[in-house]
């Protein structure tokens, strides 16, 4: 079975500073995964996906994330935070012939002034 | 990209009342939509998937006498909750995704409805 762990759910950092989210998944099968932004009382919003291809995938806002086959893992990183990017973080995971996605707990990100 | 409506965003209602929300897809056809469920402070699970013209599968646990989906059409898919009470009190968000012939069809999000049952 597919499942996505979150370290930390709650992460502070200050404006400007590095931010670092990060995901652990366990998949059967080889993983699609993804990032996605949720600010309170809104929708998710795709921050980058990694599906195929190249293992350091750019998002929007200036997020990455890079995919480490032998770490299992997808973490998410901004070089220097913005108070815009004070939201809820999720990590998910489908794979190749699904179509369903199994999501982390979430990361709540502040960012300090 | 990919545009998902949900109506309405915010609603209450009395104890044992039904409530119907819709989810649609504004710019492209969607042979799939998904439903969630989502409680304070913790994360997306799923309720169900429904594609188009067919019965909804719904995940374990949930009751589909309770969450009843439809998926009419390919821009349209609605999710009644039937006989509510507080402990159906949540945020509900649907996402969308069509068929592209790929590995993985991407999903698209609706902005969430917030159910308050007194």
């Amino acid at each position: 079975a597919q499942s996505v762990t979150q370290l930390g759910s709650h992460v502070s950092v200050s404006e400007g500073a590095l931010v670092l989210l990060r995901c652990n998944y366990s998949s059967s099968v080889p993983p699609y995964l993804f990032w996605y932004v949720q600010y309170p009382n809104q929708g998710l919003q795709l921050l980058l996906k990694y599906t195929t291809g190249a293992t350091l995938v750019k998002g929007i806002n200036g997020f990455e994330a890079e995919f480490k086959k032998s770490e299992t893992s997808f973490h998410l990183t901004k070089p220097s935070a913005h108070m815009s990017d004070a939201a809820e973080y999720f990590c998910a995971v489908s794979w190749k012939g699904g179509n369903k996605l199994v999501f982390g707990a979430g990361t709540i990100l502040r960012v300090k002034s | 990209g990919a545009v998902v409506s949900q109506h309405p965003s915010r609603v209450i209602c009395k104890s044992g009342t039904s409530v119907k929300i819709e989810c649609r897809s504004l710019d492209f056809q969607a042979t799939t939509m998904f439903w969630y469920r989502q409680f304070p402070k913790q994360s997306l699970m799923l309720m169900a998937t429904s594609n188009e013209g067919s019965k909804a599968t719904y995940e374990q646990g949930v009751e589909k006498d309770k969450f009843l989906i439809n998926h009419a059409s390919l821009t349209l898919s609605t999710l009644t909750v039937t006989s509510a009470h507080p402990e159906d009190s949540s945020f509900y968000i649907c996402s969308a995704s069509a068929s592209s012939g790929g590995a993985y069809n991407e999903q698209f999000f609706g902005p969430g409805t917030r159910l308050t049952v007194l």
